[in-house]
């Protein structure tokens, strides 16, 4: 079984700070990362995703990979009250014929 | 306009009824997805679909069965309804097994 571990929070920031989200994952062959935001009710909305060592950058989003460690992160600058939700992080192995592994999310709370 | 779309939203049942779930996507995409996410949020592949061919099919019950008509369509078919099949299934498409994937709306059943 393929382990995508992430904190579960509540991780609770002021509007305007940094807030930092880690996923580690089991499998050493997976290829591709994925960060999902999922408000409560909503379906998962897909946010970012990256391939390759390094940093990824879109707007406020930032997602961060370190194969060798087996560690993918996700921070949110400027975070804002709408950042409020659960983020999911999704991990597609080598040969998993499209298979995602999500962790179990990490709640985040941005208050004014 | 709506990428990925299901039918019902909500699904309140009885024990022991058969139902389906529809799912259409306007992506163009070859690959199609069946998710379950439980009580605790944990979000878990069911089946995948890539050009119409089964290519993934979990540890789930017989009494689920995937139908997809074309690459546009993907269906969920459930037998025999047991309490604990009360959850949220989300449809999800991606270009195909490689690509990102978008998630529909969700179902929420609830097997009374």
């Amino acid at each position: 079984q393929k382990e995508v571990e992430q904190n579960s929070g509540p991780l609770s920031v002021p509007e305007g700070a940094i807030a930092s989200l880690n996923c580690t994952y089991s499998d050493r062959g997976s290829q591709s990362f994925f960060w999902y935001r999922q408000y409560s009710g909503k379906s998962p909305e897909l946010i970012m995703f990256i391939y390759s060592n390094g940093d990824k950058e879109d707007g406020r989003f930032t997602a961060q990979l370190n194969k060798a460690s087996q560690y993918v992160s996700l921070l949110i600058r400027d975070s804002q009250p709408s950042d409020s939700a659960t983020y999911l992080c999704a991990v597609r192995g080598g040969s998993t014929l499209g298979r995602l592994y999500f962790g179990r999310g990490t709640q985040l709370t941005v208050w004014p | 306009d709506t990428a990925v779309s299901q039918t019902p939203k909500y699904l309140v049942t009885q024990m022991g009824n058969d139902k389906s779930i529809k799912c259409e996507q306007n992506l163009g995409h070859d690959t199609m997805y069946w998710y379950k996410q439980d009580s605790k949020k944990f979000l878990k592949i069911m089946f995948s679909y890539n050009n119409k061919e089964l290519i993934i099919n979990e540890t789930v019950p017989n009494r689920f069965s995937p139908k997809s008509p074309d690459k546009a369509h993907l269906n969920l078919h459930i037998n025999s309804l047991e309490l604990g099949d009360s959850a949220v299934y989300f449809c999800a498409s991606s270009r195909d097994i490689s690509y990102e994937q978008y998630f529909g709306p969700g179902t929420r059943l609830t097997v009374t």
